[in-house]
């Protein structure tokens, strides 16, 4: 059983719309939650990184964790084409431990 | 530039011939980490390390080596690679216990025959 699942997409939006990533996790120790973006063929560049309940805002990204639900989600308001990419989910273990798990990634079309 | 590199960027090897893919970092960061990159898989980790000398087992460290002698390199090491080592790997460095992932290197596609 995969330990952080996403689904992988495309998910597909129209220019300007809000699109929304889920992730789920299943180690309930988990104590630190990012968002990372990977455009095809590039390395993966840190969004946003959660670590407590609630919404965390960073421009036209919103984090939102329910640690109840083990679950995390990425919101990107006014979606562009430049956005069109894949969204990797990954969660670091308990304190103490610095392993980090990642999801497979949705991949985010952005339709102009 | 603050910056994670990695070398080579490609590279094509024979089983069984060993090989090392380096990485630095010129952010003084105390935490760096290698993962392998696969389709359907995902990004796992390899090894970590917290600091020169501390190194710790990711969730896939079967086949590989990895030293921390100083604080901005941190090689990974494949004794005797095999073609299921074939794979695209991303060194990683962090500051500490939160923001630990903040910059991958561009990659080091790695093809094993």
């Amino acid at each position: 059983q995969k330990e952080v699942e996403q689904n992988s997409g495309p998910l597909s939006v129209p220019e300007g719309a809000i699109a929304s990533l889920n992730c789920t996790y299943s180690d309930r120790g988990s104590q630190s939650f990012f968002w990372y973006r990977q455009y095809s063929g590039k390395s993966p560049e840190l969004i946003m990184s959660i670590y407590s309940n609630g919404d965390k805002e960073d421009g036209r990204f919103t984090a939102q964790l329910n640690k109840a639900s083990q679950h995390v989600s990425l919101l990107i308001r006014d979606s562009q084409p430049s956005d069109s990419a894949t969204y990797l989910c990954a969660v670091k273990g308990p304190s103490g431990t610095y392993k980090y798990i990642f999801g497979t990634g949705t991949r985010l079309k952005v339709l102009a | 530039e603050a910056q994670v590199t990695q070398n080579p960027r490609y590279l094509i090897t024979v089983t069984g011939k060993k090989l090392t893919v380096t990485c630095s970092q010129n952010m003084n960061h105390e935490y760096m980490s290698w993962y392998r990159q696969d389709p359907g898989l995902g990004l796992r980790q390899i090894y970590y390390s917290m600091n020169v000398e501390v190194t710790d087992k990711g969730d896939v460290p079967e086949g590989y080596k990895v030293s921390r002698k100083e604080k901005r390199n941190f090689p990974l090491i494949l004794e005797s690679p095999s073609p299921n080592q074939t794979s695209l790997y991303f060194c990683a460095s962090g500051l500490g216990q939160m923001n630990t992932e903040a910059f991958f290197g561009q990659g080091t596609r790695l093809t094993v025959v």
